[in-house]
């Protein structure tokens, strides 16, 4: 029973250029949810999607930034136009469908955008 | 807003000592989670213990046991026997128990060292 798997593991893109972070959830579980790190900092929260639906995105910055979890395949994290202050390990986290989820996710390893 | 504060960036245990890691919050809700979470090199996150805030007894997990202090808002991690397998990031979070799919809030983590 695989965990979140996270594709690519490191992604480097130059400035300007588009970057886009995949997340396959555990199997059974429909709740993804997207952290960024900053370097030497803690994880924080971007956006919360259930399949087809974007239900929390507060985290989220207002432009450039865009995720989608379709019915088939997995979660997209997209960063258009991507700038250096976009550097980041960006991690996925997903929960199965229940309302009291008294665990603390599963996390997959992560991925390491670096923009250059 | 709830916010969790870990205050100590760094720390260093011997082997085979006992190290405790400090944590503090804030919330105004009484129905909550807490976690510690341990980042190895690897970046994977890995969940260590969790705390239910209703329940009065500390929680344990072989070598790692928490000091929930409610009234305080205070949720240590205290690690025994120290191995060298325990150097790591940890990172204290939060998650609210209203509703179904709240986010995690971290603090900005403590690097652990363990020396031979």
């Amino acid at each position: 029973n695989a965990g979140v798997m996270q594709n690519p593991r490191h992604l480097v893109r130059r400035r300007g250029q588009e970057a886009r972070l995949r997340c396959s959830p555990m199997k059974g579980h429909s709740h993804v949810y997207w952290y960024r790190q900053l370097p030497e900092e803690g994880l924080k929260f971007m956006v919360y999607l259930q399949k087809e639906n974007i239900i929390d995105e507060s985290g989220m910055p207002k432009e450039r930034f865009s995720a989608e979890f379709p019915k088939e395949g997995p979660s997209i994290l997209r960063i258009q136009q991507v700038v250096r202050g976009d550097s980041a390990a960006y991690f996925c986290a997903s929960s199965p469908p229940t309302s009291r989820v008294p665990h603390g996710y599963t996390f997959g390893s992560g991925t390491r955008l670096t923009v250059v | 807003a709830q916010t969790v504060t870990q205050s100590q960036p760094e720390m260093s245990v011997q082997e085979a000592e006992t190290v405790t890691l400090s944590c503090t919050y804030d919330t105004s809700e009484s129905d909550y989670y807490l976690f510690w979470y341990k980042q190895p090199p690897s970046r994977q996150m890995i969940l260590v213990i969790r705390q239910e805030a209703y329940k009065q007894q500390n929680a344990t997990e072989n070598r790692f046991s928490v000091n929930f202090q409610k009234a305080a808002k205070s949720f240590s991690l205290k690690i025994s026997d120290s191995q060298l397998g325990d150097a790591a990031m940890y990172f204290c979070a939060y998650r609210s128990g209203n509703g179904g799919y709240n986010k995690l809030i971290f603090g900005a983590g403590t690097r652990l060292a363990v020396h031979p």
